[in-house]
C-alpha cells in the first residue's frame, strides 16, 4: 500500500542551526512523484518542490535542499541556517500511478518545525 | 492575482444542520480537491473533480457532498450525517487531470466547528 511516514512530529531548533526533516515513503509503482509542502500558521499549504521517481538528483534552492534516495525510499528536506520565518508544519506527499487517478496525493502526518530566535 | 479563495474562514454548525464551504479558483485549473485536516494529522482526501460535472469520492467521503457545475467552483457540503465535522478544510486545484502530477495549489482553508 502507498504510505508516507514523517517520523518527526515536532522539531525545535535555534535560529541559524541546520535542520533536516525526514520523509520515508512506500509504493509499489515505479513511476511516482514526491512533494514537499509548507503550512505556515495562517493555514494554507505552500508548494515547495516536486520530484519524479526517475530523477534522483539532489536539488538546492537557496537555503533549502532535498535529498532523494530511492534505495532507502527517502526524500529528506534540509533547511540550512534556519530562520524564525521557517517555523511551520512541513508535509511530505506521494502521488503514483496506482493511486493516482486525478493526481491524488498521499500525505505524511507532518513535522512541526519551531525555530527560536 | 490568480489563486484559490475559500470562504468563510470560520464556520459553525448546529446539530442536524448542513453547511456549505465555498471554493473558487481563477487559475483555469481542471482538477479540484477537498481535503480534511485534523490536529496533528496529515491531509485526507474527501472528494476530487477532474472535469466539470464529474467528481469522485476520496478516502473519507461519507457525510460530505460536492458539485462541480462550473470549472472555477467546487463547493463542499458537510451534511448532518457527518458526525464529527470539526476540522480544518482545505481546497486545492491543479493544472491538469492526467498523470503528470502537476503541483496542487491550496486555498487558505475553512475552520469548521460544532456549536
Amino acid at each position: 500500500a502507498q504510505k508516507v511516514t514523517q517520523a518527526q512530529t515536532e522539531i525545535s531548533v535555534v535560529e541559524k542551526e541546520d535542520v533536516t526533516l525526514d520523509c520515508v515513503y512506500e509504493t509499489r509503482d515505479t513511476t511516482y512523484y514526491l512533494f514537499w509542502y509548507k503550512q505556515p500558521p495562517s493555514g494554507e499549504l505552500v508548494f515547495l518542490i516536486r520530484r519524479n521517481s526517475f530523477d534522483e538528483q539532489n536539488e538546492i534552492s537557496g537555503r533549502y535542499s532535498w535529498n532523494f534516495q530511492k534505495s532507502t525510499s527517502s526524500f529528506n528536506f534540509t533547511i540550512t541556517a534556519s530562520q524564525v520565518v521557517d517555523s511551520a508544519v512541513y508535509f511530505c506527499a506521494l502521488s503514483d500511478l496506482i493511486y493516482n487517478q486525478g493526481g491524488k496525493l498521499i500525505f505524511g502526518q507532518g513535522t512541526e518545525l519551531s525555530v527560536k530566535p | 492575482d490568480g489563486g484559490i479563495t475559500q470562504s468563510p474562514k470560520y464556520l459553525f454548525r448546529k446539530e442536524g444542520q448542513n453547511v456549505t464551504l465555498s471554493c473558487e479558483q481563477n487559475l483555469n485549473h481542471d482538477a479540484m480537491y477537498w481535503y480534511r485536516q485534523d490536529p496533528g494529522q496529515g491531509l485526507r482526501l474527501i472528494y476530487y473533480s477532474q472535469i466539470v460535472n464529474d467528481f469522485q469520492k476520496g478516502d473519507i467521503a461519507e457525510g460530505y457532498s460536492v458539485s462541480r457545475e462550473k470549472k472555477e467552483s467546487f463547493p463542499l457540503t458537510v451534511t448532518s450525517a457527518q458526525k464529527n465535522p470539526t476540522a480544518f478544510y482545505l481546497c486545492a486545484s491543479s493544472m491538469d487531470r492526467g498523470p503528470s502530477n502537476q503541483p496542487q495549489h491550496f486555498g487558505d482553508g475553512t475552520r469548521l466547528s460544532i456549536l
